[in-house]
């Protein structure tokens, strides 16, 4: 079964600054997803990033890139320029790309508090 | 493009009684999946629906916990009996490509 592991409970970036998440997460498969996901305090929880395992490049939206390394399994988060907007809870998440069992293995999140 | 729609999105209850979710997909998405999100932890999958069909329940705990979707478009959640250890945030999320996800329900069992 895949497991995805996020190191870091909390962490805190200064308003402006970068601040990177990290998340490891372990497969035997060769072809999956991964994403992060941004849940602010609403609870209403949004796509931020998506990574295609058979991409070598790193995904890149706005101020949000990864740096996804298939062979440690590590798939960090860097967010640019922090707004106060980013505060919330980060969860890295696994999908298989197989046909069947496309459900998301979810990791524990990393709670993300961006300082004024 | 209207998002997932879950009802209510409030619920206290007593052990041992029965409760019910409802989720309404964006409309095309033949993926569904219920999550169950306990305070500070990551949402865990209970079951997946490709249109009416169950794709995978092997989280749900099936001696009190049922779901269904029977005309492959809203579904259902039920606990019965709830316990106390069932006080959660129950998501809802729909895919075609991406998965969206609803605002939650958050269940209080006392």
């Amino acid at each position: 079964a895949q497991t995805v592991t996020q190191s870091q409970p909390e962490m805190s970036v200064q308003e402006a600054e970068t601040v990177t998440l990290s998340c490891t997460y372990d497969t035997s498969e060769s072809d999956y997803y991964l994403f992060w996901y941004k849940q602010p305090p609403s609870r209403q929880m949004i796509l931020v990033i998506r990574q295609e395992a058979y991409k070598q490049q790193n995904a890149t939206e706005n101020r949000f890139s990864v740096n996804f390394q298939k062979a440690a399994k590590s798939f960090s988060l860097k967010i640019s320029d922090s707004q106060l907007g980013d505060a919330a809870m980060y969860f890295c998440a696994y999908r298989s790309a197989g046909v069947y069992g496309q459900n998301f293995v979810f990791g524990p999140g990393t709670r993300l508090s961006v300082l004024p | 493009e209207a998002g997932v729609a879950q009802s209510p999105r409030y619920k206290i209850i007593e052990k041992r009684q029965s409760v019910a979710f409802w989720c309404n997909p964006i409309s095309g998405h033949a993926t569904l999946y219920w999550y169950q999100q306990i305070l500070g932890q990551g949402p865990k999958l209970l079951i997946q629906f490709q249109n009416n069909g169950v794709v995978d329940d092997s989280q749900l705990p099936k001696d009190r916990f049922s779901a269904e979707r029977l005309k492959g478009v809203d579904s259902t959640l039920k606990i019965q009996p709830a316990k106390l250890e069932d006080s959660a945030v129950y998501l809802c999320a729909s895919r075609s490509n991406e998965q969206f996800f609803g605002p939650g329900t958050r269940l209080t069992v006392l």
